[in-house]
């Protein structure tokens, strides 16, 4: 599976739309971005995940960069209970869900 | 109702011990994983399982092993504790091999 960057923290101020960057730059073709977060002291929570157009769900949006080689996890109205570690994981379908969680950014949502 | 519960939530044994941690899922998924996150909180995955195949991560140790009495359950056994094996270990289950993977709240493992 492709490598994939995050900046270590961001802040957001509650109530703002939190954007959330990630690098893929050695994604392939068939690779699918995934994001997935963490709370504190709970099991990772999926989010959203995409190959190359935009998503939007009920939790956030994804914005894929028309070459693949970057994304933007949007929470559109961050709230504080959206304070987490967000992880960005790039994996073909084939390899299911055998996902490493690398070191992810922690948002913190402040009031 | 919790979709994936695990059991214990905390445990604490010494060194050169066995145990077991548990796992049930109530989604009726087929496919079920254990996952390992250390002291830098890097979550690695140990182990994927449905009725039909194992698949281990070659980096985890024999000592470890997945024990599925049934599709909901998938425990985990781990012979000979080590120091090193410390860490929160969370199970996970997903329909299928491929979709969103639902997390337990995971076990604290700490051997002394």
């Amino acid at each position: 599976d492709a490598k994939t960057t995050q900046p270590t923290s961001m802040d957001c101020a509650e109530g703002r739309a939190a954007n959330l960057p990630c690098n893929h730059s050695t994604i392939s073709g068939n690779e699918y971005v995934y994001w997935y977060r963490q709370i504190h002291s709970q099991g990772p929570q999926y989010i959203i995940h995409g190959l190359k157009n935009n998503e939007t769900n009920e939790m956030a949006s994804l914005i894929i960069t028309e070459d693949r080689k970057s994304s933007t996890l949007i929470l559109p109205h961050a709230t504080l209970r959206d304070t987490a570690v967000y992880y960005c994981i790039v994996r073909t379908n084939n390899a299911g869900n055998m996902l490493t969680f690398g070191g992810g950014t922690r948002l913190m949502v402040k009031p | 109702d919790t979709a994936v519960s695990q059991t214990p939530k905390y445990l604490v044994t010494q060194m050169g011990n066995d145990k077991s941690i548990k796992c049930e899922q109530n989604l009726g998924h087929d496919t079920m994983y254990w996952y390992k996150q250390d002291s830098k909180k890097f979550l690695k995955i140990m182990f994927s399982y449905n009725n039909k195949e194992l698949i281990i991560n070659e980096t985890v140790p024999n000592r470890f092993s997945p024990k599925s009495p049934d599709k909901a359950h998938l425990n985990l056994h781990i012979n000979s504790l080590e120091l090193g094996d410390s860490a929160v270990y969370f199970c996970a289950s997903s329909q299928e091999f491929r979709g969103e993977a639902f997390f337990g709240q995971g076990t604290r493992l700490t051997v002394v």
